[in-house]
């Protein structure tokens, strides 16, 4: 069974930075890109980052370039994100998404979801 | 940015009812368009992708169709439990985007 958790999540001041982490079980993690999708409280969902089987592919909304690092460690089955600089309108359940198709599929299908680590950024 | 714009953003449907969801996109996406259901307080869930294909699992009265600009998602007989916010989501150029979502009830 496909399991994704994500941790991390809380309270922080802006312009601090947080981290979050993603551990994967279930399926081969080294060949699926994975994704950060959020959801700001009561709104739609808007994807954040992804990252390709191998490391080698990167994308961030334009929302979150230049302060968001995404990264991901094969051996450990887990995935991360590096939150700095962090925003009122980051504050938002983040989810941890896996990609359907397999390594060298760089379209974005997400076909299994975590419960989601929520993130609050307020003074 | 390929802006998702999804119609109604709520309807109100009986039990049994043939319930239909509109999603346009502000340019040409091929078939490279996904359908999530998100219930209350849970993640959201593939039930659609590549336009028309039922994920695995997933009911046969939910359905998708169209290609290009404008795709239809249906379910032929709403029950109770798909009571839930439905996404279109198009994977065909970066930023991958999200339609508003459209709430579905119970009359």
């Amino acid at each position: 069974e496909v399991q994704l958790v994500e941790s991390g999540g809380g309270l922080v001041q802006p312009g601090r930075s947080l981290g979050l982490s993603c551990a994967a079980s279930g399926f081969t993690f080294d060949n699926y890109a994975l994704h950060w999708v959020r959801q700001r409280p009561g709104k739609g969902l808007e994807w954040v980052s992804g990252i390709s089987w191998n490391s080698n592919n990167i994308d961030y909304a334009d929302s979150v370039k230049g302060r968001f690092t995404i990264s991901r460690d094969n051996a450990k089955n887990s995935l991360f994100l590096q939150m700095n600089g962090l925003r009122a309108e980051d504050t938002a359940l983040y989810y941890c998404t896996k990609n359907k198709r397999g390594a060298g599929g760089a379209r974005a299908t997400f076909d299994y979801w975590g419960q989601g680590t929520l993130v609050t950024v307020s003074s | 940015d390929i802006q998702m714009t999804q119609s109604p953003s709520s309807l109100s449907a009986s039990v049994g009812d043939r319930v239909t969801i509109t999603c346009q996109a502000s340019q040409d996406i091929t078939n490279y368009l996904n359908w999530y259901q998100q219930k209350p307080g849970k993640a959201p869930k593939l039930l659609i992708y590549d336009a028309s294909n039922l994920e695995t699992g997933v009911p046969s009265r939910f359905s998708g169709s169209g290609s290009g600009t404008d795709f239809i998602f249906t379910i032929s007989s709403l029950q109770p439990e798909d009571i839930a916010t439905y996404y279109c989501q198009q994977y065909d150029n970066l930023p991958w985007t999200f339609g508003q979502g459209t709430k579905v009830e119970i009359k």
